[in-house]
């Protein structure tokens, strides 16, 4: 299985911005980074994903670089509300396209 | 208009029994997934099919067994269940299969053994 790494945790303040780095130094050619948002007793919730460069959406954006060994997703003006767990998930390093997740970043924003 | 859902949400059981959890999602995917998420919230895939077909399978325990009656619908069945078996388990589809991970989960069902 590829294997991901992000930091455990990290702390930030209200309207902030903040960026969660994920390495995947041995992902597969075609695999797209994806990364996810998870709060307590709920399914993980769809943020952003991208292949390589800059995506934005109305959420977050996702930085690669042109070598995709990492990712970066970064979180404009942080409140309250974004206190969550987040993982990166890419695919398994054979290619075979099996979802793998990162252990998580919990995030907790602080008033 | 829940898009994944699963039953039951909770499921409290004892060693040695027999439960079903199922899931259905109404997003007209052709992908669907069963993961498990334990005590330190690592979440592994367990399966996953793609038109009824089991495309992933990944080192889970016979005990365990999918079914999938259409492609709306993914249920799992776990025979003689064990303390380690405590976790939760959440059901997942997606439009495609492959490179792309964009997937929609259900709440979740929390599985105790005692």
């Amino acid at each position: 299985l590829a294997k991901t790494t992000q930091p455990i945790s990290m702390d930030s303040y209200e309207g902030q911005e903040v960026n969660i780095t994920c390495s995947h130094n041995n992902i597969a050619t075609n695999d797209y980074i994806t990364w996810y948002q998870q709060f307590p007793s709920q399914g993980p919730r769809f943020i952003i994903q991208g292949y390589k460069t800059k995506v934005t959406n109305e959420v977050a954006s996702l930085f690669i670089p042109a070598d995709r060994k990492s990712s970066t997703l970064s979180l404009p003006r942080v409140s309250l509300s974004d206190t969550a767990v987040y993982y990166c998930l890419v695919g398994d390093e054979g290619g075979s396209y099996i979802p793998t997740f990162g252990r998580g970043t919990s995030l907790i924003v602080h008033p | 208009d829940t898009a994944v859902s699963q039953t039951p949400k909770y499921l409290v059981t004892q060693m040695g029994n027999d439960k079903s959890i199922k899931c259905e999602q109404n997003l007209g995917h052709d992908t669907m997934y069963w993961y498990k998420q334990d005590s330190k919230k690592f979440l592994k895939i367990m399966f996953s099919y793609n038109n009824k077909e089991l495309i992933i399978n990944e080192t889970v325990p016979n005990r365990f067994s999918p079914k999938s009656p259409d492609k709306a619908h993914l249920n799992l069945h776990i025979n003689s269940l064990e303390l380690g078996d405590s976790a939760v388990y959440f059901c997942a589809s997606s439009q495609v299969q492959g490179s792309s991970y964009e997937q929609y989960f259900g709440p979740g069902t929390r599985l105790t053994v005692t």
